[in-house]
């Protein structure tokens, strides 16, 4: 089992759509997690942090489940300016920064 | 502003050439990472350092080497010995924190003629 695993996709959701991708983990020792945007051809860039007790960004929402091992991203009233994919990004404690990166989930939002 | 700069951009490398790709940061981070990431692909570790002097191997570290004699540099050798370098790599730093993110350079895409 992959340390860190996200579905591909691509999701192809309409404007105003509401999508949400999951992301799991196999390390219940991960401590801090993350959900990075990576537009084609660009460098990944942090989205937000996930919190256990979860969060909010405007339209954007992300929730931990440390009982399932697993993170959400939910985005709602989904905009063109959203497809990109989108990169779940884990990291163990106990001394451990370096992170696990999924392969990404592909998010395509069309007129 | 505080950031992280790659060079160049785009890179052509010849048979049994060795390359150098620059990653520079300005944003007093301790580590720095470098990342290889393919077509349709995750991003895959190729080395990382924790402090200036001292760096370590990641995943995919073969026909790759480094040095770390700055804390504000981190350049990645391609040697002649890495068979398949097309690809995108990418360049990061962050603190020791584990609560910590990352922050990514704009890359460097490295093409083989």
């Amino acid at each position: 089992r992959k340390e860190v695993e996200q579905d591909p996709g691509p999701f192809n959701v309409p404007e105003g759509a509401t999508v949400a991708f999951n992301c799991t983990y196999s390390n219940s020792a991960s401590q801090s997690f993350f959900w990075y945007r990576q537009d084609c051809r660009k460098e990944p860039k942090l989205l937000m942090s996930v919190y256990s007790s979860g969060n909010e960004d405007g339209r954007f929402t992300a929730q931990l489940n440390r009982a399932s091992q697993y993170i959400s991203l939910l985005i709602r009233d989904s905009k063109l300016s959203d497809s990109a994919t989108y990169l779940c990004v884990v990291k163990k404690g106990g001394g451990s920064y370096i992170p696990t990166f999924g392969r990404g989930t592909s998010l395509i939002v069309h007129p | 502003d505080g950031g992280i700069t790659q060079s160049p951009k785009y890179l052509f490398r010849k048979e049994g050439q060795n390359v150098t790709l620059s990653c520079e940061q300005n944003l007093n981070h301790d580590a720095m990472y470098w990342y290889r990431q393919d077509p349709g692909q995750g991003l895959r570790l190729i080395y990382y350092s924790q402090i200036v002097n001292d760096f370590q191997k990641g995943d995919i570290a073969e026909g790759y080497s480094v040095s770390r004699e700055k804390k504000e540099s981190f350049p990645l050798t391609v040697t002649s010995a890495q068979k398949n370098p097309t690809a995108f790599y990418l360049c990061a730093s962050s603190t020791r924190e584990y609560q910590e993110t990352q922050y990514f350079g704009p890359g460097t895409r490295l093409l083989v003629l």
